[in-house]
């Protein structure tokens, strides 16, 4: 199970940090991502991280502005937000990696967040 | 960047067939995934690598690739399958993880 949290309304060129709880399965053997629904949208890949966090990947938007991490001992994920846009406006879900595969095989509820004044 | 492009919609009647594509430049080169989002629910994997389920989904779920097309067949449509569907490929120029547009899929 994945459960998101830390979304809510921020104001542009606020910060925001996501939190994703992971259960049932071994956190520390999977890469995670966070992949986004702007409204009415479709998706879109937003960050990745390996196993023990050494290597990260992220989509070009957000590039210096995100920061993907995770703690195996407390099996978290988080995306840490800076200097947020409208655009950022989405749902944020919390992804593990499928392992020997391309694909995303879990999925979390969903976190939204707004960036507004 | 590499884009991959969905019809935005597709309708059935219960009980037919229901094929959403999936078309990027030799896409068949690639091994392609698949998503179920119901509304206001998170995605669903059902099909991963081309043709191969996860546990849990129904056999009616399949997939095909080859060429610049990939093909989500969905047989014997129930109303629950309506759905919007996403196709997901892995690739080394640009982004390196793309969805489709998506396909809005409407049981008559």
């Amino acid at each position: 199970q994945l459960v998101e949290s830390g979304g809510g309304l921020v104001q542009p060129g606020g910060s925001l940090r996501l939190s994703c709880a992971a259960s049932g399965f071994t956190f520390s053997n999977y890469w995670m991502s966070w992949v986004r629904q702007a409204p009415g949208k479709g998706l879109e890949w937003v960050a990745k991280i390996k196993q023990d966090g050494n290597e990260k990947y992220y989509v070009k938007s957000v590039k210096g502005r995100f920061t993907i991490s995770r703690d195996n001992a407390k099996n978290s994920l988080y995306l840490q937000m800076n200097s947020l846009r409208a655009e950022d406006t989405a749902v944020f879900y919390c992804a593990r990696d499928c392992g020997s595969t391309s694909c995303f095989d879990y999925w979390g509820q969903g976190a939204l967040v707004t960036v507004s004044s | 960047s590499y884009v991959l492009t969905q019809p935005p919609s597709v309708s059935v009647a219960p009980g037919e067939t229901a094929r959403i594509t999936c078309g990027g430049n030799n896409i068949g080169s690639k091994s392609v995934h698949w998503y179920q989002q119901r509304p206001g629910r998170a995605p669903v994997l059902v099909v991963y690598d081309d043709s191969d389920r996860p546990s849990g989904i129904p056999e009616r779920f399949s997939g095909f690739n080859s060429g610049n097309t990939a093909t989500l067949t969905i047989s014997r449509v129930e109303a629950g399958d309506e759905a919007d569907y996403y196709c997901q490929v892995w690739d080394t120029s640009g982004d390196p993880w793309v969805f489709g547009g998506g396909t809005k899929l409407t049981v008559l």
